[in-house]
C-alpha cells in the first residue's frame, strides 16, 4: 500500500537549519511529483514547495522562498525539504503528499513537527 | 497568485442536515479544484477532485460543483463522522493553495 512517512523534526532555535525527509514506499516514485504542506498549531493548510517527478523542476511558496530548498533522491525513493534561518512562525506539522503530475494530493503522509523556539 | 475564500469558517450542524460549503477564486481556474477532510490530529483525506469527482472510497453523500471561481462541497445527509474540517485547494502550475478551512460542528 502506499505509504509515506516524514521524519526529522523536532524542536530547533530560531536561525538554525532542520532538514525533513519523506520516505515513500507502495508506488512508482518517479511517477509523481511531490509537495511539502504544513499546518501552523490550530492553522489551516499551507502549501510549502512542491518538485516534479524527474527533480528537474522546483516550487516555493513566497513565505519561504530563499530559505527552503526541496529537493528528491529517486533512487532511494526520498524527497528531503532543507530549512534554513527558521522562524517561530515556521513552528508547524509539515506534510509530504504526492500528486500524479499537475494535480491534487491524493496521498499524505502523517507529518512531521517542527518547533521553533529558544 | 490566486487566492481561494473559503466559506463559512464554522458551521454548526445537525445529524442528517444538508450542508453546502463555497470556494470563491480570485481568478478563473477552470475546474483544478479538490477538496479535503482533516480530523483532529489526523491527515488531509482527499474527497473530490478536478471539482466534481468523487475520491476512490468517499461516501456518495459528498458531492462537488463549480468551475471556473466559484466551486463548492456538499454534503447531502450530515453523519456522524463527517464533523471535521474541510478544505478547498486550488492545483495549478505545480503550485497549491488552500482555502482558510470550514469546521463543521455538532449543533
Amino acid at each position: 500500500q502506499v505509504q509515506l512517512v516524514e521524519s526529522g523534526g523536532g524542536v530547533v532555535q530560531p536561525g538554525r537549519s532542520l532538514r525533513l525527509s519523506c520516505a515513500a514506499s507502495g508506488f512508482t516514485f518517479t511517477n509523481y511529483a511531490m509537495h511539502w504542506v504544513r499546518q501552523a498549531p490550530g492553522q489551516g493548510l499551507e502549501w510549502v514547495a512542491s518538485i516534479s517527478y524527474d527533480g528537474t523542476n522546483q516550487y516555493y511558496s513566497d513565505s519561504v522562498k530563499g530559505r527552503v530548498t526541496i529537493s528528491r533522491d529517486n533512487s532511494k525513493n526520498t524527497v528531503a525539504l532543507q530549512m534554513n534561518s527558521l522562524r517561530a512562525e515556521d513552528t508547524a506539522v509539515f506534510y509530504c503528499a504526492r500528486a500524479w503530475g499537475d494535480s491534487y494530493g491524493d496521498y499524505w503522509g502523517q507529518g512531521t513537527l517542527v518547533t521553533v523556539s529558544s | 497568485d490566486i487566492q481561494m475564500t473559503q466559506s463559512p469558517s464554522t458551521l454548526s450542524a445537525s445529524i442528517g442536515d444538508r450542508l453546502t460549503i463555497t470556494c470563491r477564486a480570485s481568478e478563473s481556474s477552470s475546474t483544478w479544484v479538490a477538496w479535503y477532510q482533516q480530523k483532529p490530529g489526523r491527515t488531509p483525506k482527499l474527497l473530490i477532485y478536478r471539482a466534481s469527482n468523487l475520491a476512490s472510497g468517499v461516501p456518495s453523500r459528498f458531492s462537488g460543483r463549480g468551475s471556473g471561481t466559484e466551486f463548492t462541497l456538499t454534503i447531502s445527509s450530515l453523519q456522524p463522522d463527517d464533523f471535521a474540517t474541510y478544505y478547498c485547494q486550488l492545483y495549478n502550475n505545480y503550485r497549491w493553495t488552500f482555502g482558510q478551512g470550514t469546521k463543521v460542528e455538532i449543533k
